[in-house]
């Protein structure tokens, strides 16, 4: 089965440091994922993805992830932290076992909070 | 943002009621998705809905249904609610079968059950 982890509940980090928000993935054959960001009583709001090609993917706000297959990890990164980046971010691998849905599986989320 | 929309924003219930979401999905999308985000968790796949029938389902027991439009709008029906039940529920749309087929969410209903 399809699986992401989200290691850590959350992360805090100065505005100004870069930050890392990490994911790892279990799957079966290639995986397909994702990056969303949610701010409170919002929803999802998507970030980035992986499907194939460069290991460094660039996103939405100045975001990039890093895929790295022999480690089986698809970390979240950003080279200066803003105030306005907290928030809560989830990881998601689309569920390739899905039948003929796209539908994501989702991690428990990590919450980002970046100081002044 | 994106252009998918939800309605109503939030609800209050009481146990063994239905409740009727909806969802408007973003222009040019052929499917939607729906899931349950209950308190300090992530999202948890209900279904999916691709020309108006059901085409995957998560989870959970049948007395969460849906319907699909032609004009891609969608609904969730809970039926006989329970406690568990209070969440923030996500609709998503995409356009399915293309290395495109990103979801893109809506800002989701709160539904809270007493």
């Amino acid at each position: 089965a399809q699986s992401v982890a989200q290691p850590e509940d959350q992360v805090n980090v100065a505005e100004g440091n870069p930050l890392t928000v990490k994911c790892t993935y279990s799957v079966s054959g290639n995986p397909y994922l994702f990056w969303y960001v949610q701010y409170p009583n919002r929803g999802l709001q998507f970030l980035l993805k992986y499907i194939t090609g460069d290991n460094l993917v660039k996103g939405s706000y100045g975001f990039e992830a890093e895929f790295n297959k022999s480690q089986t990890s698809f970390h979240l990164k950003k080279p200066s932290a803003l105030v306005s980046d907290s928030a809560l971010y989830f990881c998601a691998v689309r569920d390739i076992g899905g039948g003929a849905t796209n539908k994501l599986i989702f991690g428990t989320g990590t919450l980002l909070a970046v100081q002044p | 943002e994106t252009g998918v929309t939800q309605s109503p924003t939030h609800l209050i219930k009481t146990r063994g009621q239905q409740v009727t979401l909806r969802c408007s999905s973003q222009s040019g999308h052929n499917t939607v998705s729906w899931y349950q985000q209950a308190l300090g968790q992530g999202p948890q796949f209900i279904f999916q809905y691709y020309r108006e029938e059901e085409n995957g389902r998560g989870n959970f027991p049948p007395r969460f249904s849906g319907l699909q439009f032609p004009n891609y709008s969608s609904e969730l029906n809970v039926n006989a609610l329970e406690l568990d039940d209070s969440a923030l529920y996500l609709c998503a749309s995409s356009l399915l079968g293309t290395l495109t087929d990103t979801q893109y969410f809506g800002p989701g209903t709160r539904l809270t059950v007493l």
